[in-house]
């Protein structure tokens, strides 16, 4: 069946650094996979989607690349900050089509 | 949450009696989703809806029902609560179907059976 997996639960870097968060899927093919932030307390927010035929993707600090043969995703946060300390999720269309499933999520704690 | 609001925020209640949790969005999206978010299991789908009195199950709907008689409000029943159903409960909105539009959540609504 379909598999999401962000490989770690958390990571722990020191401002100014680059965090990169990894999101590996299994029995799919999607064409599209997106990126969201979630804070404690709240819900989900999203912040950047990729598609298939797109390497790379980028919003401000936010990298996003795509590697289809490798079925994986890298999501960098580039000159990383504090603010920057949440939970990172992935998330694609399920096979079905219908609804996206999430990974459960990298938790990114940025020290000063 | 722009656009979206989930209430209650918070419920304790106890096993076996019924509980409706709302979500009203204002954005006129056509597609509308419950999660439930545990530890250890993340984000997983309990129901959606692609329009009025159009709903179909997720991969964690049993105890479970919904409604959407309007456009902006969709109902997550839990027919008779128990234990298991412990959870933070949050509902999305959609522009789209596919995975080209994002999501937008609530702030959610934790509930706790007891």
């Amino acid at each position: 069946s379909q598999k999401i997996e962000q490989n770690s639960e958390a990571l722990n870097i020191q401002e100014g650094k680059t965090a990169t968060l990894t999101c590996n899927y299994t029995n799919y093919s999607p064409a599209y996979l997106q990126w969201y932030r979630q804070d404690p307390g709240r819900g989900p927010v999203f912040l950047l989607l990729i598609r298939e035929n797109e390497k790379e993707k980028r919003k401000e600090r936010l990298k996003v690349t795509f590697d289809t043969t490798l079925k994986q995703s890298l999501f960098h946060i580039t000159a990383s900050q504090p603010a920057d300390s949440a939970t990172y999720l992935c998330a694609l269309l399920n096979q079905a089509g219908t609804a996206l499933i999430f990974g459960k999520g990298t938790t990114l704690s940025v020290s000063s | 949450d722009a656009g979206i609001t989930q209430s209650p925020r918070h419920k304790v209640t106890e096993t076996g009696t019924p509980v409706t949790l709302r979500c009203h969005q204002t954005e006129n999206h056509r597609y509308m989703y419950w999660y439930r978010q545990d530890p250890g299991h993340g984000l997983r789908l309990i129901h959606y809806s692609y329009g009025v009195k159009d709903t179909d199950k997720g991969e964690v709907s049993d105890g479970y029902s919904v409604s959407r008689s309007k456009t902006e409000d969709f109902l997550l029943t839990l027919e008779s609560a128990t234990s298991s159903q412990t959870s933070v409960y949050f509902c999305a909105i959609s522009e789209g179907g596919t995975a080209n539009y994002g999501y937008t959540f609530g702030s959610g609504t934790r509930l706790t059976v007891v």
